[in-house]
């Protein structure tokens, strides 16, 4: 079965922290793996696509990586802001398949 | 571009009235996906279409839900009878040329049935 999970379930840090979100996936075989941020009672916001042939993406403080072989993926958060609290969201698109499959999610929350 | 566009964003009803959650994807994308979130479950993928045609609608939990795809900017997803635990936000989105591109989500259709 495909599945997708992510570790922790939440994390609580100060402000200023680096931090790792960790996501893995029970099959290699992807096209793709997305990674989310979705604010409390607010829809999904994409932050990072990484397609299958990519190791990382950036977009101004996330770096999110993909190891296809081990089947995981980090979301890197650099100098944490309190605005970063939310939900952040690992969704990967396996082959012979158009479905995105999604992890439960880790909650993150970053205090002054 | 708007984004995709949903609505009603909240519904309340009572158990037994049937319910409509429309849904507007990008313009230009050909997969549209209907998604449910619960706190139990997470989020589900219900049913999808590619080019209007319905292509793999084993998520959706029972006969009482239904969805249709008329046309390239619109499509339905209708629940009746409505029960009780059918409440969850239900979202819609869209992608182009999916397992390429990401999917984009609209804001969710809350649904509460008393």
């Amino acid at each position: 079965k495909q599945e997708v999970t992510q570790i922790p379930a939440a994390l609580s840090v100060p402000e200023g922290e680096n931090l790792v979100l960790n996501c893995s996936f029970t099959d290699s075989a992807i096209y793709n793996l997305q990674w989310f941020r979705q604010d409390p009672g607010k829809g999904l916001t994409s932050l990072l696509l990484i397609q299958s042939s990519q190791r990382e993406q950036t977009s101004g403080r996330l770096n999110a990586s993909l190891d296809k072989s081990s089947g995981r993926s980090t979301l890197y958060i650099a100098a944490s802001q309190p605005g970063d609290s939310a939900t952040y969201l690992c969704a990967v698109t396996f082959y012979n398949t158009d479905k995105l499959i999604f992890g439960t999610g880790t909650r993150l929350q970053v205090f002054p | 571009d708007a984004g995709v566009i949903q609505s009603p964003r909240h519904e309340v009803t009572e158990m037994g009235q049937e319910v409509t959650l429309r849904c507007k994807p990008i313009s230009g994308h050909d997969y549209l996906f209907w998604y449910r979130q619960t706190m139990m479950r997470g989020l589900e993928l219900l049913i999808y279409f590619n080019n209007n045609v319905p292509i793999d609608d084993s998520g959706m939990p029972e006969d009482r839900f239904s969805a249709k795809m008329p046309n390239a900017s619109f499509s339905t997803l209708k629940i009746q009878p409505s029960e009780p635990r059918d409440s969850a936000v239900y979202f819609c989105a869209s992608s182009h040329k999916v397992g390429f591109n990401e999917q984009f989500f609209g804001p969710g259709t809350r649904l509460t049935v008393l």
